[in-house]
């Protein structure tokens, strides 16, 4: 099956630092989502983006669907942004989100 | 609207003991998959149901099974809890549209299990 892999492992940033957590995944993909796992365990959706760049605030995301890679871009990280994040993507045969390990962010104020 | 609502928020059981976990979709949503997280396996899928039928399943035991009603309500069911049962089961709604490629997923705020 489809391969999700998720860098770095952890990454630990000082408040005001940017960042970049990277995805790549093993085959063709119908979509991508990145999500921030809160402290109680709920996955917030950040980016639906199977195919090209999106916004939202300090946080973006760039798909390059053709060389199979995923960049989450956070830039003035704040405290608030601490936590783990995951990409999934849905293979073109199913409807099931397969999950990376995740990349644990930690900021520090 | 209101999110993806999942009931208990917690739970304890013993081994051998059967559990049924509930999630309602978000409005209009008719897709509801199920997910388990562990620390060592991390998220894998269990089953998706899409208008009251199993759509898509996990590779995951005959113990572990579930249903959708014709509100598009979901529940999963466990049965001869294990140890390694324990988990945070997270419940996802999409809205499907027709064959579009859109399947955004939403996720719940998730049971956590405990099995003694």
């Amino acid at each position: 099956g489809i391969q999700v892999e998720q860098s770095p492992p952890d990454l630990i940033l000082q408040e005001g630092a940017n960042s970049t957590l990277r995805c790549n995944f093993s085959d063709s993909v119908n979509n991508l989502q990145w999500f921030h796992q809160n402290p109680w365990g709920q996955l917030i959706n950040l980016f639906y983006i199977p195919s090209g760049t999106k916004q939202n605030g300090r946080l973006s995301a760039t798909t390059v669907a053709t060389e199979r890679y995923s960049l989450l871009y956070i830039s003035s990280s704040q405290t608030t942004d601490s936590g783990v994040y995951f990409c999934a993507v849905e293979s073109q045969a199913g409807t099931a989100l397969i999950f990376g390990k995740g990349t644990t962010l930690s900021v520090s104020s | 609207k209101a999110g993806v609502t999942q009931t208990p928020r917690y739970l304890i059981k013993t081994r051998g003991q059967q559990v049924t976990l509930s999630c309602s979709p978000i409005s209009g949503h008719r897709s509801v998959s199920w997910y388990q997280q562990t620390p060592g396996q991390g998220l894998q899928f269990l089953f998706e149901y899409f208008s009251e039928t199993q759509r898509n399943k996990g590779n995951f035991p005959g113990r572990f099974s579930g249903r959708q009603f014709s509100n598009s309500r979901s529940e999963m069911n466990v049965s001869t809890l294990e140890l390694g049962d324990s988990a945070l089961y997270l419940c996802a709604s999409s809205f499907t549209r027709g064959t579009a490629n859109y399947n955004e997923q939403f996720f719940g705020p998730g049971t956590r299990l405990t099995v003694l």
